[in-house]
């Protein structure tokens, strides 16, 4: 079984929808990340939790909402998003928090979400 | 601001061709320059960490090594199964990993 696994793999969405994207890590780590990549731009950091508290939200719109409810499962639930919210949606885990020992990001495959 | 900047955007490889790949960075006190390898329709795959200019680090056919200012990934004798995206990244500030855009390597046979 794989360290970090997501579901689904591809969304397809309308504005309206309402829709969960869903990521568990089996490797015992205790920070979990969202992050957002779109073509020809660089990984960009969404949210950030520390054993299971939040502690960075990057300016990201309030239709993105996510949910930590233990250390293993991360949520992202999205709600009238837009078309250019279209991306790669990344979850990843780390052994530690950022500023600690090991900041070694362990990555999911990803969800493809494409919103018409 | 901390930043991460890589090149070439693309690389064209003929198999058997050696090359580099760049990473120039401006952090804050370095915690780490990180590589992954990103293939299409997946997460990163981690790769190597370097912490200290003059450290390197090899596997395979690809070799890291790092500077006050930038690291180089270099390619020795490519496959064509290396053909993929590969990304630099730093840790900055109370956040994690800052990536640059990658480059995307593609080797031919």
């Amino acid at each position: 079984e794989t360290g970090v696994t997501q579901t689904p793999r591809h969304l397809v969405m309308g504005m309206t929808n309402k829709k969960s994207l869903k990521c568990e890590q089996h490797l015992g780590h205790n920070a979990m990340y969202w992050y957002k990549q779109s073509a020809k731009k660089p990984l960009e950091l969404m949210f950030v939790y520390n054993f299971k508290e939040q502690t960075e939200n990057n300016s990201v719109p309030s239709r993105f909402s996510p949910e930590c409810p233990n250390s293993s499962h991360l949520f992202l639930h999205l709600h009238t998003l837009q078309p250019e919210d279209s991306a790669l949606y990344l979850c990843a885990s780390s052994q530690d928090p950022p500023r600690r020992t090991n900041e070694k990001l362990f990555f999911g495959s990803g969800t493809q979400l494409s919103v018409l | 601001e901390d930043q991460v900047t890589q090149s070439p955007e693309a690389l064209r490889l003929q198999e058997g061709e050696s090359s580099s790949l760049n990473c120039s960075y401006t952090v804050s006190g370095l915690r780490g320059l990180f590589w992954y390898r990103q293939d299409p329709g997946k997460g990163p795959e981690f790769l190597f960490t370097l912490y200290s200019a003059g450290e390197e680090k090899e596997k395979e056919r690809l070799k890291a090594t790092l500077t006050k200012k930038e690291s180089f990934l270099h390619i020795t004798a490519p496959k064509p199964e290396d053909s993929a995206t590969y990304l630099c990244a730093v840790p900055s500030g109370n956040t994690p990993l800052v990536f640059g855009k990658g480059t995307r390597l593609s080797v031919i046979a």
